[in-house]
């Protein structure tokens, strides 16, 4: 079993729809919860992040993590063909010597 | 956030030649880390570098292959030694900041090798 799940897609929506992304994970210790939007041909690009349990809103873009079921969330409302894009899920723990864990990315495409 | 500069952004190399890559940051930190995302894929960790002492690599990665100098805390280079078209990829310096285990990434280096 894989520490982080995310399904690959592609994930094809029309413009203006909600996007749901979503990663499991099976450690409990992790403790930051991070997505990354990555354009083609560009490094990966901090979204959006949260520690520990709960919600977090930026815009268009929520973030939320559920420790108790080992699943992360990312909402984009009103969705645009600009954010078509790779979003990778991440997750790390604060103590010295552990790694960052990076999901697969899932592949998204917004039609105008 | 840390702003990272890598160069070059793409090359295209001959079979057997070496290739060193670039990460600047405007900032000092401690950790910086070199990945290989391939086409399609996720990224997979290659070393991780801290200033002072040798890098860190993962199973896989060998310092002959891919040596790694950290000579102070804004810079870091990659080299891509030996390279044969199993090595192209596009690769990746990131930093951390601060006590959080939150990376910045670079644009990354496209390399293709004939």
């Amino acid at each position: 079993q894989k520490e982080v799940e995310q399904d690959p897609g592609p994930l094809s929506v029309p413009e203006g729809a909600i996007v749901s992304l979503n990663c499991t994970y099976s450690n409990s210790a992790f403790q930051y919860f991070m997505w990354y939007r990555q354009y083609s041909r560009k490094g990966p690009e901090l979204l959006m992040y949260t520690y520990s349990s709960g919600n977090k809103e930026d815009g268009r873009f929520t973030a939320q993590v559920d420790k108790s079921s080992k699943y992360i969330s990312l909402f984009i409302r009103d969705s645009q063909p600009s954010d078509s894009a790779t979003y990778l899920c991440a997750m790390s723990r604060n103590t010295g010597g552990f790694k960052t864990i990076f999901g697969a990315g899932t592949r998204l495409f917004v039609k105008a | 956030s840390a702003v990272i500069s890598q160069k070059p952004s793409r090359d295209i190399c001959q079979r057997g030649t070496s290739l060193t890559i670039q990460c600047q940051v405007d900032s000092q930190v401690t950790m910086m880390f070199w990945y290989r995302q391939q086409p399609g894929q996720s990224l997979t960790l290659i070393a991780t570098a801290n200033q002072g002492s040798e890098a860190t690599y993962e199973s896989g990665f060998v310092i002959d292959k891919f040596p790694i100098s950290r000579p102070n805390l804004t810079f870091s280079t990659l080299t891509v030694s030996n390279m044969s078209p199993e090595d192209s990829s596009i690769y990746l310096c990131s930093v951390e900041e601060g006590t959080r285990d939150i990376q910045y990434f670079g644009a990354g280096t496209r390399l293709s090798v004939l």
